[in-house]
């Protein structure tokens, strides 16, 4: 199986910040990564598939990359409405385990 | 819109089966899959498998091999997960989601709001 590894697992940062949340897969997975926010008692919502594609309605400050196993989601300008809890998840195969989540607190 | 519409919460005794809904609307139901994740109190989200709406091919987490059915009902274009032997860890919110492709699990773009199974003596 795909072991996915998040990092940070707490992020403080303030409104405005560029905020970077990492994660790294065991095996490569090409760009077959999603990333996925969820705020406290609602279900999560799709930002970002095959690593850097942003999913239609998710603001532009949301953007995602890869280099070879590396896989970042980077908030250029932090807002009120980002403190939430991050999670990525590849999908290149039937192993779907996702990322331990990272939470982006106020500072 | 499209929207997926779960049924209610279930509280269930150890040992029994709990089987949850989620009626899908606002699309093709067959031309996409439904995954279904949970999360614990206070923990991550955790992938249980997935269904082909398409031709009801399924693919179980390892975890859940033996314990889990994923059905869908074309007809009233609902997805169904049945879990087993249930036990006090497996209390937890259980969604679905629309899986992107109908072959292979696939990244999920559409979520239901989940359903909380309390499973308690």
């Amino acid at each position: 199986d795909i072991e996915m590894t998040q990092s940070p697992s707490t992020l403080s940062a303030s409104v405005g910040d560029r905020v970077t949340i990492t994660c790294r897969a065991s095996q490569s997975i090409s760009s077959w990564l999603a990333w996925y926010q969820q705020k406290p008692g609602k279900a999560p919502k799709l930002l970002i598939y095959k690593a850097s594609s942003l999913e239609g309605g998710v603001p532009s400050r949301f953007s995602g990359s890869a280099s070879g196993t590396e896989f970042t989601l980077t908030i250029s300008s932090l807002q009120p409405d980002d403190f939430a809890t991050y999670y990525c998840q590849p999908y290149n195969s039937y192993s779907k385990t996702f990322g331990q989540g990272t939470k982006v607190e106020i500072k | 819109q499209v929207q997926l519409v779960q049924s209610g919460a279930e509280v269930k005794k150890p040992g029994a089966s709990v089987k949850v809904s989620c009626k899908a609307s606002g699309y093709t139901f067959t031309s996409y899959g439904i995954s279904w994740v949970r999360q614990a109190p206070g923990q991550g989200l955790e992938w249980m498998g997935w269904i082909s709406a398409y031709n009801g091919n399924t693919n179980y987490a390892q975890k859940f091999q033996g314990r889990v059915t994923m059905t869908t009902d074309t007809s009233t274009s609902t997805a169904y997960m049945e879990l087993r032997s249930l036990r006090s860890d497996d209390t937890a919110v259980y969604y679905c989601a629309r899986d992107y492709d109908i072959l292979t699990p696939y990244y999920m773009d559409v979520w239901g709001k989940g359903t909380t199974v309390t499973v308690s003596s």
